[in-house]
């Protein structure tokens, strides 16, 4: 168990619609990042958080945003859903405040499951 | 154009025996190599981290070496067991002011009885 939580575990919903997944760093991580993995896929960073600001933002499209809250859990919203954005979504968080946690732990979350029909 | 490529992209083993993945790199600046594994449907944990001074790591089971000058890393694996059937990802970190860590598409590794 890494320390990072996630939540929802699988979301099924519909073309068009929106959804928000939500993450918990582990306890004293101030970076929270958010990434993508499709099928068969590696894994895609999105966006990074630090203590509640923007870090460093890579390939996140214009429908997905995400904040970080004061006390440090993370939500990433998608909207306008497509079929190719089923996906596992991960969470990960380090201590780091350097941009992407290049030079330091991070540690990931178990996922969502997002499924678009 | 900053890569990572690993190598193979899928491969069986019988358990109890070696196995040696491979990761090959055109990253530049290099500030550091990861290994991590991620058990399927599972988030990525990781192995070792490894700076350019670094040539070899071990963490159980796991060995790691990198080689910055002709920019490689392997992974060893010794006496396999069936819970090491996962996907082992290479992840290598930018240096300087970029600071971006580029992943590799990872190899599937299926060890059976």
């Amino acid at each position: 168990d890494s320390g990072v939580t996630q939540t929802p575990k699988h979301l099924i919903t519909a073309t068009g619609q929106r959804v928000t997944l939500r993450c918990s760093p582990r306890s004293g991580d101030l970076s929270v990042y958010w990434y993508q993995q499709s099928l068969d896929q590696g894994l895609q960073f999105l966006i990074q958080y630090y203590n509640g600001e923007e870090r460093a933002k890579g390939n996140i499209l214009e429908r997905f945003s995400a904040q970080q809250f004061p006390d440090l859990h993370s939500e990433l919203n998608l909207s306008s859903l497509e079929l190719g954005d089923s996906a596992l979504y991960f969470c990960a968080s380090s201590v780091s405040q350097g941009a992407y946690a290049a030079s330091g732990e991070q540690y990931f979350g178990p996922g969502t499951r997002l499924t678009v029909t | 154009k900053n890569q990572v490529e690993q190598s193979p992209q899928s491969l069986i083993i019988l358990e109890g025996k070696n196995c040696t993945l491979q990761c090959n790199y055109t990253v530049s600046p290099f500030s550091n190599l990861r290994w991590y594994k991620q058990d399927t449907g599972r988030g990525p944990v990781s192995l070792t981290i490894m700076t350019f001074s670094e040539n070899t790591k071990s963490n159980g089971r796991y060995t790691a070496t990198l080689d910055a000058d002709t920019k490689q890393s392997s992974l060893h694996i010794t006496a396999s067991q069936l819970s090491d059937s996962a996907s082992y990802i290479c992840v290598v970190s930018l240096g300087g002011a970029t600071n971006k860590l580029i992943f590799g598409t990872g190899t599937l590794l299926a060890v059976q009885p």
